[in-house]
């Protein structure tokens, strides 16, 4: 099926530092999200974005977080600075219609 | 608030049985209703979805059986399989209006089919 493409898969970051996260989405969709997984428990909506926009972002969006799709490239979530409870996997996802389809996540730990 | 919640958080079955897992939400204004299968160290992969409009949604072995009354779900597997070991995430979202289709998720379920 379809993959999103998530880049990299684990990346270990100090504490007050900046972390990109990169995704390829599926080509032809249209909406990007980013989801948080805190170890053991579920998946929470962080942010959505179409059109060059966010959409919606949710209590977990911190200021500190950004978003952005510049054309053609990769859709990144950028954390600056980063904090220890920043510490979690995070997924991207993207869709056209209904389904939504996530990659495999990347593992951010945060020391 | 809890907007999804899924019961049992574990279950174990042995191999051919039925597994059944439990799904709840609060929102009346969901509407579209994926479940999605994820084994460690992978991203969630959907595997079956209903709209509200419907009571029922079968993909082999897979079915949802929806209950818009009561706002329960579940998700039955019949003659289970060692591979369908993994985590079963219920999900809930106001359907893709325009395309954009926010999930809010449950806790998920661990199942584990015993050979």
């Amino acid at each position: 099926g379809p993959k999103v493409l998530q880049i990299p898969s684990h990346q270990i970051i100090d504490m007050g530092q900046m972390v990109t996260l990169n995704c390829d989405p599926v080509s032809n969709h249209l909406y990007f999200y980013w989801y948080k997984q805190i170890l053991g428990q579920q998946m929470e909506f962080l942010v959505n974005f179409y059109n060059g926009k966010v959409m919606e972002k949710s209590k977990l969006f911190k200021d500190q977080f950004s978003v952005e799709r510049p054309d053609g490239s990769y859709f990144t979530l950028k954390i600056q600075p980063t904090a220890l409870e920043d510490s979690a996997v995070y997924f991207c996802a993207s869709s056209l219609g209904q389904q939504v389809f996530f990659g495999k996540g990347t593992r951010l730990t945060v020391v | 608030q809890q907007q999804v919640r899924q019961s049992p958080q574990s279950l174990t079955v042995w191999e051919g049985e039925t597994a059944i897992l439990n799904c709840s939400y609060e929102n009346s204004a969901f509407d579209y209703f994926p479940w999605y299968q994820q084994f460690p160290g992978e991203g969630p992969a959907l595997l079956i979805a209903i709209r509200s409009v419907s009571d029922k949604k079968e993909d082999g072995r897979f079915t949802i059986f929806f209950n818009k009354r009561e706002k329960k779900l579940s998700l039955h597997i019949t003659d289970s399989q060692p591979g369908d070991s993994a985590t079963y995430f219920c999900a809930a979202s106001e359907g893709a209006t325009g395309g954009n289709n926010k999930l809010t998720f449950g806790q998920g379920t661990v199942l584990s089919v015993i050979p």
